[in-house]
């Protein structure tokens, strides 16, 4: 079974700039969330998605936004870049929505210069 | 969910027992300890995780307490692979990944 792919698996953007990450869950996975994860606060979440519906958000600006599609893809736009938002983005992914059944991928290291 | 707390780093000789403490006092009633690792470059994985009785796998154990103040995390033959962040998180089953993470415990394995 394939795991979670994450793409790209490295950015690196200019201040003011979006971006655009894309997060592909384990087949038949309905929940993906996205976590931000630097030095300095360390593994922090953004958001939860299950079945195309947000149902859990983090404390972060609205800058930071998702989507989940029918497939279950999902992705994650972050708009207006700042230096502070280089981090690890990473996803992961469950059938329900459960820490017991969390698969994570690999990340996209997002470089803002 | 409960605020956890683990000492920054640990070492552990290969082939013997890791033992990786976690303190979780304000823990309630219908919160789980979870513990996941971080491979250095990888994203989290999941070990284990327990409410009151003690839990094995093929990975690991988990040992916690009676009052459930806090909890160990046992790899019984550690491996250079076990190099990694091991994060100890207490939270409700079901609270739909808003796991609150901590700064874990870097687990150094030496030959």
């Amino acid at each position: 079974k394939a795991g979670v792919t994450q793409t790209p698996r490295y950015l690196i953007k200019t201040r003011g700039q979006q971006v655009t990450l894309s997060c592909s869950p384990i087949s038949g996975h309905r929940s993906v969330s996205w976590y931000q994860q630097t030095p300095g606060q360390g593994l922090q979440f953004l958001f939860e998605y299950f079945s195309e519906t947000q149902r859990n958000k983090g404390n972060f600006p609205g800058r930071f936004s998702g989507r989940q599609f029918s497939n279950s893809r999902s992705e994650m736009n972050v708009s207006t870049l700042e230096l502070g938002d280089s981090a690890l983005y990473l996803c992961a992914s469950s059938s329900q929505g459960a820490p017991t059944e969390a698969f994570f991928g690999q990340g996209t290291r997002l470089t803002v210069v | 969910d409960a605020k956890t707390t683990q000492p920054p780093s640990m070492d552990c000789a290969e082939g013997r027992a890791a033992n990786l403490p976690c303190n979780h006092s304000t823990i309630s009633g219908n919160e789980y300890v979870y513990w996941y690792r971080q491979i250095h470059s990888q994203g989290p994985q999941y070990i284990i995780h327990g409410l009151k009785n003690n839990e094995t796998n093929e990975m690991a154990s988990l040992i916690i307490t009676e009052d459930r103040k806090s909890s160990t995390l046992i790899l019984p033959h550690a491996t250079l692979r076990d190099t990694a962040v091991y994060y100890c998180i207490a939270s409700p089953i079901n609270s739909n990944y808003q796991l609150i993470w901590g700064a874990g415990t870097k687990l150094i394995i030496k030959p």
